[in-house]
């Protein structure tokens, strides 16, 4: 069975510090990675991740995929109190369909 | 930009009654999902379709069916509703490996 687990599943940081976000997953049939951003509404994207070692950035966030230990990591540098979200990782599978970890929240305060 | 849009953000109904949940896309998508999501529990999958006509059941489908009759449309019914189907629930459609949500619906049974 596909799996997704995230770490920490919450944090607390000051702004300006820079975060770390884990996700490690157990699949059967790799096809990509996902990461999305949660406020108070429908998750919003973030990422999609589909090969190793390839880093994706946009502004302070970035993240990277490794294929052969089963992980990702999403990176937040200089955090601001707008950053506060629960942060989402999802796999993709050949089955077409997706598996949500459980999110990780982070409260970034003033 | 891809749309996706659901046909209510706040829904009452009282236990017993059929209940229509509509999802939307303008990208002629062959993939859609609809989840629901509570907290402490994240987000499960209820239903998936990869093409009309076609639906694959997820990981919670007890209590719900789904109608894929047109590309764009994916309806999630409740034939019966019970509070325990409180919940919120997100639509998402994809492309490819990505997923993009709509704005979710937060159905109260009463």
């Amino acid at each position: 069975e596909d799996k997704v687990v995230q770490s920490p599943l919450s944090l607390v940081v000051h702004e300006g510090d820079t975060v770390t976000l884990n996700c490690s997953y157990e699949v059967t049939n790799f096809r990509s990675l996902l990461w999305y951003k949660q406020e108070k509404k429908a998750p919003t994207f973030l990422f999609m991740l589909t090969s190793s070692g390839i880093e994706k950035k946009s502004g302070r966030l970035s993240s990277i995929l490794d294929k052969k230990e089963l992980f990702s990591i999403l990176n937040i540098t200089a955090t601001q109190t707008g950053d506060s979200a629960v942060y989402l990782c999802a796999l993709g599978n050949y089955g077409q369909n997706f598996v949500f970890g459980p999110g990780t929240r982070l409260s970034v305060l003033p | 930009d891809v749309k996706v849009t659901q046909s209510s953000r706040y829904l009452v109904k009282r236990t017993g009654e059929k209940v229509f949940l509509e999802c939307v896309q303008d990208m002629d998508h062959e993939n859609m999902f609809w989840y629901r999501q509570d907290p402490g529990l994240g987000l499960r999958l209820i239903y998936f379709s990869y093409d009309v006509k076609m639906k694959e059941k997820g990981d919670i489908p007890e209590g719900y069916s789904v109608s894929r009759e047109k590309k764009e449309r994916f309806s999630l019914i409740l034939e019966s509703a019970s509070t325990n189907q409180t919940s919120m629930y997100l639509c998402a459609s994809s492309p490819d490996r990505g997923q993009y949500f709509g704005p979710g619906t937060r159905l109260t049974v009463t």
